[in-house]
């Protein structure tokens, strides 16, 4: 299994706003920032939130990410039709090396 | 605008090295760590490891003993190879770029190559 802990899928209606929780330890979460990343189905994942809560340039602020403690947050407001895909959390974990570390992905299906 | 391109065969043999190469256009290679993140088929992201700009590397735990990586700067690549792979190691190879940390945040791994399909088969 993952070091970091997804929900498999979440799902929702448009316009509704839906939650993907991330969670880790001390080793990971707890001391290292978090990134999240988007992957519609069959293309390559892209970078969606780095740093916690940071949007990239061109990434519709409906997206937002936030870090307490050993666990993170992805908020989609408004969900979209074109937002259904996997999103990943990714952090560093020092028990391991200083490896990146992605949790199991969790699936958003648009009702 | 950075672009990364993978390259290298799309079978591989049982007990072979699997090569990959990725080719870095659009910027230079510096000050950048350089990842190989892989997923198997209806699986998630796998993190392999990264080499930085300098050549120093990181590896996941569970494949170290089968990895190396390396960079040759003035080419533009940087490279994986796989020692004794199996039926598991069969996947889509992403190489992906990550800024690192400034003293205030991380980057995280903003460019990613399109993948490459590769199939451990006899």
């Amino acid at each position: 299994q993952s070091v970091l802990t997804q929900p498999p899928s979440v799902s929702g209606a448009p316009g509704q706003r839906v939650t993907i929780s991330c969670t880790g330890t001390t080793s990971n979460i707890g001391g290292y920032d978090v990134h999240w990343y988007q992957q519609l189905p069959g293309r390559a994942p892209t970078l969606l939130i780095y740093g916690n809560g940071n949007r990239p340039s061109g990434v519709p602020d409906r997206f937002s990410g936030s870090k307490s403690g050993t666990s993170a947050s992805l908020v989609i407001s408004g969900l979209q039709a074109e937002d259904e895909g996997d999103y990943y959390c990714q952090s560093f974990d020092t028990s391991l090396g200083d490896s990146a570390v992605f949790g199991g992905g969790t699936k958003v299906t648009v009702l | 605008q950075v672009h990364l391109q993978e390259s290298g065969p799309t079978v591989v043999k049982p007990s072979e090295t699997l090569s990959l190469t990725c080719s870095v256009s659009g910027g230079p290679m510096n000050r950048d760590y350089w990842n190989w993140v892989r997923q198997s088929p209806g699986k998630g992201l796998e993190w392999i490891g990264r080499v930085y700009w300098t050549g120093r590397t990181n590896f996941n735990p569970s494949l170290k003993n089968r990895v190396s990586l390396s960079i040759d700067r003035s080419a533009s690549q940087f490279s994986l190879r796989l020692n004794a792979v199996t039926s598991a190691d069969t996947a889509v190879y992403y190489c992906v770029r990550d800024r690192g940390c400034s003293a205030t945040t991380c980057s995280g791994m903003d460019v990613w190559g399109q993948g490459t399909t590769v199939a451990v088969s006899s």
